[in-house]
């Protein structure tokens, strides 16, 4: 089935503690991008690639890196992992990056930093 | 500052017909979406409105008032599975989507 898969599905982390996230699609989409959703809170975002080889920064994005080295993956690092990262984290896609296509959202990453 | 708002949390009863709204100030407009989220999975796009008017898709239907700043979200003979949170987000000038905090619909039989 086509989609996103994002990977690990939850992680409990120490604080200071490096993580990758991981995502890939197999849509083909040109647009991807990584938020945060928080309780009472939108989503938030912490950074996007319009294509492959570009990434850039959203609401968020301190304390957090991506690269997107081909179309199908965007990887997402915490460096050194503080108690406030602990929220979900959905990677998601676009057909285009001109904000008017749908999103396609993987099922999530939950995240505890302790 | 951009903001979304839309109500928290609504109750409805099994068969009814429920209304979300949604109202928004960006620095400009490009489109209002709206997604559906179950507890602990991912949000689905719904909807997406970018001119003033009604779209209708099956049970559910989504209104837009540009110059009012203003979406509505219909769900006609509520089934128990439209129990989740509705996200209603806007596409603004610079084609960022805003995300309000979402709407927590509670569905009783």
């Amino acid at each position: 089935t086509a989609g996103i898969t994002q990977a690990p599905t939850s992680q409990i982390l120490a604080a200071g503690r490096s993580m990758t996230l991981r995502c890939t699609q197999d849509m083909r989409h040109n647009a991807m991008y990584w938020y945060r959703q928080d309780l009472g809170l939108g989503l938030r975002l912490i950074h996007y690639s319009n294509t492959a080889g570009t990434t850039g920064k959203g609401e968020v994005p301190d304390g957090y890196s991506v690269s997107r080295a081909n179309t199908d993956d965007f990887p997402l690092t915490l460096a050194s992992a503080v108690p406030s990262q602990t929220s979900v984290y959905f990677c998601a896609s676009s057909d285009s990056a001109g904000g008017n296509s749908p999103l396609h959202f993987g099922n999530g990453t939950r995240l505890t930093v302790t | 500052g951009q903001n979304i708002d839309q109500p928290t949390e609504m109750t409805a009863t099994e068969g009814a017909i429920v209304q979300i709204n949604c109202t928004y100030q960006t620095s400009g407009f490009n489109g209002l979406f709206w997604y559906q989220q179950h507890a602990g999975e991912a949000p689905t796009f719904l909807s997406y409105n970018v001119l003033d008017g009604l779209e209708e898709k099956g049970r559910f239907s989504s209104f837009l008032s540009r110059s009012k700043g203003y979406s509505y979200l219909l769900l006609k003979e509520l089934q128990m599975k439209d129990s989740a949170s509705y996200l209603c987000a806007v596409s603004n000038s610079n084609y960022q989507l805003i995300w309000g905090a979402g709407t927590k619909l509670i569905i009783k039989p």
